[in-house]
């Protein structure tokens, strides 16, 4: 079974400060995509990292894709209040559903 | 195109009703999936479709849920006997067969009091 572990599970922390959020597994991903989820909505997709050891750039945002495949991390810089949500971490399966990791809850307070 | 949708954003019901959610995807995507969500935990897969073909189904589907799909376009779900455990925010997203990238919908929100 594969499985997506985040830490931290929870983040609070000051408007202009940094911050890695982390994902986690024993298995090999074919790709990785992370979200960010707002309360009552769905989750919106950020990005998709495919090759070991790519890196990804939105805006404030740096996405890794581990270079063996079974990891991937997520960097804000100078975190604003707009970036307070739920990140999740999900990556296809044998049969392309996908498995989400655990989540990591983050609050960027003004 | 306006992304996923789905239709009713909240519903509340008493225990023992039936009730049944609509998801309309993108339109030019043909794999259709539902996930369910609870509070504090990631979204855990429930079943999804290829065109009208329903490929896999968990086993967190019990025979209470049935899920359709059939011209292929839009997907509804339907929880019959709904129990207060059935409580929980009921996602669907959608692909194409190319990409692995799954766009979700808004969600559908149940209460079972």
């Amino acid at each position: 079974t594969q499985l997506l572990e985040q830490s931290p599970q929870f983040l609070s922390i000051q408007e202009g400060e940094n911050l890695t959020v982390y994902c986690n597994s024993s298995s090999v991903f074919s790709s990785l995509q992370w979200y960010r989820q707002e309360p009552g909505e769905g989750p919106v997709l950020l990005v998709t990292v495919v090759t070991g050891g790519e890196v990804k750039k939105l805006k404030r945002l740096t996405f890794q894709f581990g270079d063996a495949r079974k990891d991937s991390s997520l960097h804000i810089t100078a975190a604003q209040p707009g970036d307070t949500g739920l990140y999740l971490c999900a990556g296809p399966d044998n049969t392309d559903k996908l498995i989400f990791g655990t989540g990591t809850r983050l609050q960027v307070f003004p | 195109d306006t992304g996923v949708s789905q239709n009713p954003r909240h519903k509340i019901t008493k225990r023992g009703q039936n009730v049944t959610f609509r998801c309309d995807p993108i339109s030019e995507h043909n794999r259709l999936y539902w996930y369910r969500q609870t509070l504090g935990q990631g979204p855990e897969f429930l079943t999804y479709f290829q065109n009208e073909a329903q490929l896999e189904k968990s086993r967190l589907l019990s025979d209470r849920f049935s899920a359709e799909r059939p011209k292929g376009s839009f997907s509804t779900l339907e929880i019959q006997r709904t129990e207060q455990g059935d409580s929980a925010m009921y996602l669907c997203a959608s692909s194409d067969a190319w990409h692995n990238e799954q766009f979700f919908g808004p969600g559908t929100r149940l209460t079972v009091l």
